[in-house]
């Protein structure tokens, strides 16, 4: 099957710092989807991507898709105590059109 | 405009019981999707259906699980003879009929299952 290889699998950062995560393949992704899983909760969607080359903005968090569409990054500006939880990549691979694969997310822990 | 629901929240069972886990997508999404996450894992595609219709269940164990979504009232996940492996938290999402951006996977809260 399509895998994604999500990086850095957690990381802790200091309030106020700039983020960033990828997801990478081997594989050509049609659209990227980043959502964010707080505990006990299911996935919010943060931001879909399109084509290749896209990037776009939600608030402090920035996302682009990449040329190759073999991968994409998410950035957060200026982290806040809120901004604690998982981060999971989403791609639909070319090779098949209607099933969404995870990366295994990067936990964001934020030291206030 | 209710996101996705899914009942129940919490569910507990024992082993050999039959666990049977709800969800209503969002008012005018006729896709629905299980997904499957064990702790400190991703999300883990299950089955994807439509309306009274599955259009792919190659993520379902072929035996004891079974998915349906009829034309009236919520998708059903069932998981007969549960047995310890089964416990995990169940995921639905949904998704609009017929747009350029159906991809767009909205999810509920989850339905976290413990087999004791």
């Amino acid at each position: 099957g399509q895998q994604l290889n999500q990086s850095p699998q957690s990381m802790f950062i200091q309030e106020g710092e700039d983020v960033s995560m990828n997801c990478t393949s081997s594989s050509i992704f049609n659209t990227w989807l980043w959502y964010k899983q707080d505990p006990g909760e299911g996935p919010v969607l943060l931001i879909a991507l399109y084509k290749a080359g896209e990037l776009t903005s939600n608030g402090r968090l920035t996302a682009q898709f990449g040329i190759t569409r073999k991968d994409s990054f998410l950035n957060i500006s200026a982290s806040i105590p809120s901004d604690v939880g998982i981060y999971f990549c989403a791609g639909l691979p070319q090779e098949y059109g209607n099933k969404l694969v995870f990366g295994a997310g990067t936990i964001l822990r934020v030291k206030s | 405009n209710a996101g996705v629901m899914q009942n129940p929240r919490h569910l507990v069972r024992r082993r050999g019981q039959e666990a049977r886990l709800r969800c209503s997508p969002m008012k005018g999404h006729s896709h629905v999707y299980w997904y499957r996450q064990l702790p400190e894992e991703g999300l883990k595609f299950m089955v994807y259906l439509q309306k009274e219709n599955i259009i792919d269940e190659s993520g379902m164990p072929k035996e004891r699980f079974s998915a349906e979504f009829p034309k009236e009232g919520p998708s059903i996940l069932r998981i007969q003879q549960v047995v310890r492996g089964d416990s995990a938290a169940y995921f639905c999402a949904s998704s609009p009929l017929g747009t350029a951006y159906n991809y767009e996977q909205y999810f509920g809260p989850g339905t976290r299952l413990t087999v004791t």
